[in-house]
């Protein structure tokens, strides 16, 4: 059974500093693992969308990497402004037809 | 685009009772899944049905139940309230719910049980 953890549960910087986020996922053989944000009493916003094929993905200030034999990914986020923060979830298909797996997320808070 | 809609955003029930909660998912949509957040368990897979079919099912009793009209609209309903079943409730559309596709959240029903 796949599971997906994040660790930290929180986190808080000041503003500009760059930061990791971290994924870590039990089972290598995966379809794709995608990243989210989640505000405050909303639902979820995808963020980035990585293939199993590929290493990373770049959305402006955000980089998401993906290492499967080592079971992990990373959300990298440059220059972090204080409406960065939110609760950001990682989540991995096993296959193309079976449901998202989700971690418990980091919330991140940046300090003005 | 209108955003994919959920009904009621929140919701208060003592045990025992049932609740039916509703999704409207963004226009074209044909997949819709049904997630439990909580903040001990985080998101929990609930359930998906496409083209009115359930295609896949969580870990959860038989106490939750969904179906998804042909307008791709979708409901679940939980039956005999638990206190435990006190949580957020997401769903989310995509065109057909498989491989590469997005997933659109909407905001959530905020479900509290008494």
């Amino acid at each position: 059974k796949q599971e997906v953890t994040q660790i930290p549960a929180a986190l808080s910087v000041p503003e500009g500093e760059n930061l990791v986020l971290n994924c870590s996922f039990t089972d290598s053989a995966i379809y794709n693992l995608q990243w989210f944000r989640q505000d405050p009493g909303k639902g979820l916003t995808s963020l980035l969308l990585i293939q199993s094929s590929q290493r990373e993905q770049t959305s402006g200030r955000l980089n998401a990497s993906l290492d499967k034999s080592s079971g992990r990914s990373t959300l990298y986020i440059a220059a972090s402004q204080p409406g960065d923060s939110a609760t950001y979830l990682c989540a991995v298909r096993v296959s193309g037809n079976t449901p998202l797996v989700f971690g418990k997320g980091t919330r991140l808070s940046v300090i003005a | 685009k209108a955003g994919v809609t959920q009904t009621p955003r929140y919701l208060i029930k003592t045990r025992g009772q049932q609740v039916t909660l509703s999704c409207s998912p963004i226009s074209g949509h044909r997949s819709v899944s049904w997630y439990q957040q909580t903040p001990g368990q985080g998101l929990q897979f609930l359930f998906e049905y496409f083209s009115e079919t359930q295609r896949n099912k969580g870990n959860f009793p038989g106490r939750f139940s969904g179906r998804q009209f042909s307008n791709s609209r979708s409901e679940m309903n939980v039956s005999t309230l638990e206190l435990g079943d006190s949580a957020l409730y997401l769903c989310a559309s995509s065109l057909v719910g498989q491989g590469t596709d997005t997933q659109y959240f909407g905001p959530g029903t905020r479900l509290t049980v008494l």
